[in-house]
């Protein structure tokens, strides 16, 4: 059974500061997609970034890149500039056709 | 905003009773998912319908069931309601071109709270 495992509860940055967030997967698949996803005090799930396995180059988006570790099934995102409105739940999720898991999040808090 | 709406945003009712909460996906999206967060169990995957025909089934309990309209929204259907139901219920909505096989990304809406007395 696949299962994804953040492994930070809580974190928190100084503003301005550079944050990564951990996440690591168990899977037996070799073609599946990985995804970050921003949940913030408003509850809305938003989509922050994308990464298809079969692809050797790490994900960016803007201030947020992903270092994707495929032999590790790791995959842990990166917030440049941390802004205070970075400040929500993070979770990682796995999805191959059909199948979709998500991990338990990690609090960020950005510190002004 | 996702362009995926869900009504209610709000819903109380009472243990034994039966609820429906409505999602309408993305314009031009064909598959819609549903999901279930509670407190104490973070996000919960429960089914998927593509093009009104059910695709994938997570962790569902027979007490719930779903179905998707011509028109592409989608209706989860909450019945025998315990306690432990309430919970933030999410849709998410996306392409899944590939016949239906979807690791495309999903766009999330609002989310419908529940809450159970």
């Amino acid at each position: 059974a696949q299962t994804v495992t953040q492994s930070q509860p809580e974190m928190s940055v100084q503003e301005a500061e550079t944050v990564t967030l951990s996440c690591t997967y168990d899977t037996s698949e070799n073609n599946y997609y990985l995804f970050w996803y921003k949940q913030p005090p408003s509850r809305q799930m938003i989509l922050v970034i994308r990464q298809e396995a079969y692809k050797q180059q790490n994900a960016t988006e803007n201030r947020f890149s992903v270092n994707f570790q495929k032999a590790a099934k790791s995959f842990s995102l990166k917030i440049s500039d941390s802004q205070l409105g970075d400040t929500a739940m993070y979770f990682c999720a796995f999805m191959k056709p059909n199948q979709f898991y998500f991990g338990t999040g990690t609090s960020l808090t950005v510190i002004p | 905003d996702s362009g995926v709406t869900q009504t209610p945003k709000h819903l109380i009712t009472a243990t034994g009773q039966r609820v429906t909460l409505r999602c309408s996906p993305r314009s031009g999206d064909l598959s819609v998912y549903w999901y279930q967060q509670s407190l104490d169990q973070g996000l919960q995957f429960l089914i998927q319908y593509y093009n009104g025909e059910e695709r994938a089934k997570g962790n569902i309990l027979e007490r719930f069931s779903a179905q998707q309209f011509p028109d592409l929204h989608s209706e989860l259907n909450l019945s025998s309601l315990e306690l432990g139901d309430s919970a933030l219920y999410f849709c998410a909505s996306s392409v899944a071109t590939s016949g239906g096989l979807s690791t495309d990304t999903q766009y999330f809406g609002p989310g419908t709270r529940l809450t159970v007395l």
